[in-house]
């Protein structure tokens, strides 16, 4: 079945570091990719999405580029602020028969201190 | 622009209790989607309804109930709940049920069974 796998977290990082959130996935289709982001006591939020292979999404500072070759969309942020600390989640939806459904990966938590 | 709005925020009810999770939706979007989110394990499909009059089973099912009112409202009841069930409960909504169609969460609902 359709999975997507995260890296291990939590990741910690200083104020202005670079990130990079690993995430691969395995799926029956072609998927579009999803990047969500959940702020603490909140619903999750899309931050940015791409639909085919080689596509770029990005949404404030935060890029990821669809790897069909090595199934993978990594998140990636020049300098990260305070207040990107959160939970990301990588997400992925093909059609057929899991029309329009998101599986998602676990998680990964991200604290930035100052 | 309240998007997705869930009812109640919390919840704690015994071992055997029922209840209903409300879900109501404002962007006249077609497809609506119960998930769990547990520690460790992401977010889980519950159930969806790809568009109104019709509901579907996702991954975790069992011990759940869903209804699709009309276009903007989609509640979840649990009908005997046991302490597995305590988790934080998302809707979500859709444009429509394709692949390429981000979701909009609501809040939460963080239920603890006793």
């Amino acid at each position: 079945g359709d999975s997507v796998t995260q890296m291990e977290g939590p990741v910690t990082l200083s104020e202005e570091a670079f990130l990079t959130i690993n995430c691969t996935y395995t799926a029956t289709g072609y998927p579009s990719l999803f990047w969500y982001v959940q702020y603490p006591g909140e619903g999750l939020q899309l931050l940015l999405k791409a639909t085919k292979a080689d596509d770029k999404g990005s949404n404030k500072g935060f890029e990821a580029t669809y790897r069909k070759e090595t199934t993978s969309f990594h998140l990636e942020k020049g300098s990260v602020q305070v207040s990107d600390s959160a939970v990301y989640f990588c997400a992925l939806s093909v059609g057929g028969t899991s029309y329009g459904k998101l599986t998602f990966g676990q998680g990964t938590i991200l604290t930035v201190h100052p | 622009n309240a998007g997705v709005t869930q009812t109640p925020k919390f919840q704690v009810l015994k071992t055997g209790q029922s209840m209903t999770l409300q879900c109501a939706q404002d962007m006249n979007h077609n497809s609506m989607y119960w998930y769990r989110q547990d520690p460790g394990m992401g977010l889980r499909l519950i159930y969806y309804s790809a568009s109104e009059g019709t509901t579907d089973k996702g991954e975790v099912p069992n011990g759940y109930n869903v209804s699709r009112l009309n276009k903007r409202e989609f509640s979840l009841r649990l009908e005997s709940a046991a302490p597995s069930q305590t988790s934080v409960y998302f809707c979500a909504s859709s444009e429509d049920p394709g692949p390429h169609y981000g979701y909009t969460f609501g809040s939460g609902t963080r239920l603890t069974v006793v």
